[in-house]
């Protein structure tokens, strides 16, 4: 399997601008995640889905973000108007799921958004 | 909320020597998973070593062991014979077994640098 894959790797916006990371999860995984790391916060959960759901949105920052999953193959994570505090590197993540032993939480390679 | 604490935001080890980075958490369930995963500057996070709460060996994976002290919730990473490539941040991570077990807690981070 070629892992977790994300698009686009960078990406350079001006302020305002409508701003969409996307994920491809590992096949077969059930849950996916979406991260965003930056200095001052370290790595932060935003959201994630259980087969296309989602689950816990606590995370999401404000309404500005908004993230879908419209199949078990493919989710976005938007952010409309984008700010320059929204500047970090964004993980998406996915994990069979389940409560068996060892399960863990596979990463893509992150997009680094800059906003500025 | 679980927590988990790096203290340790910085350490260099001489290649070939051994290492032990910290981390402490904070919890009131009995069973849980903890991980520490690997990210080098490519940003990637590597899963590096996962243990299970209610195992009282610790995990082993080639050069990387834990020291896991349940009643002290003290789950140190130790590195032998440090490699160059060794050189990263490093995440400790705990998974709830109970209801929550889809959601992860990170550390802050430590970064390791390894001198030649």
């Amino acid at each position: 399997d070629a892992g977790v894959i994300q698009s686009p790797r960078h990406e350079v916006t001006e302020m305002g601008q409508e701003v969409t990371l996307r994920c491809k999860p590992i096949s077969g995984h059930d849950y996916l995640f979406w991260y965003r790391q930056t200095m001052m916060r370290g790595l932060e959960l935003l959201i994630y889905f259980n087969n296309n759901v989602p689950i816990d949105d606590s995370g999401m920052p404000e309404d500005r973000f908004s993230a879908k999953m419209p199949n078990a193959s493919f989710s976005t994570l938007k952010i409309q108007p984008s700010e320059p505090r929204d500047s970090a590197v964004y993980f998406c993540a996915s994990s069979l799921g389940g409560q068996g032993d060892l399960e863990t939480q596979y990463f893509g390679p992150g997009t680094r958004l800059l906003v500025l | 909320a679980q927590t988990v604490t790096q203290s340790q935001p910085e350490m260099s080890v001489q290649e070939a020597e051994t290492v032990t980075l910290s981390c402490t958490y904070d919890t009131s369930e009995s069973d849980y998973y903890l991980f520490w995963y690997k990210q080098p500057p490519s940003r990637q996070m590597i899963l590096v070593i996962r243990q299970e709460a209610y195992k009282q060996q610790n995990a082993t994976e080639n050069r990387f062991s834990v020291n896991f002290q349940k009643a002290a919730k003290s789950f140190s990473l130790k590195i032998s014979d440090s490699q160059l490539g060794d050189a990263a941040m490093y995440f400790c991570a705990y998974r709830s077994a109970g209801a929550n077990f889809n959601k992860f807690y990170f550390g802050s981070g430590t970064k390791l640098n390894v001198k030649p």
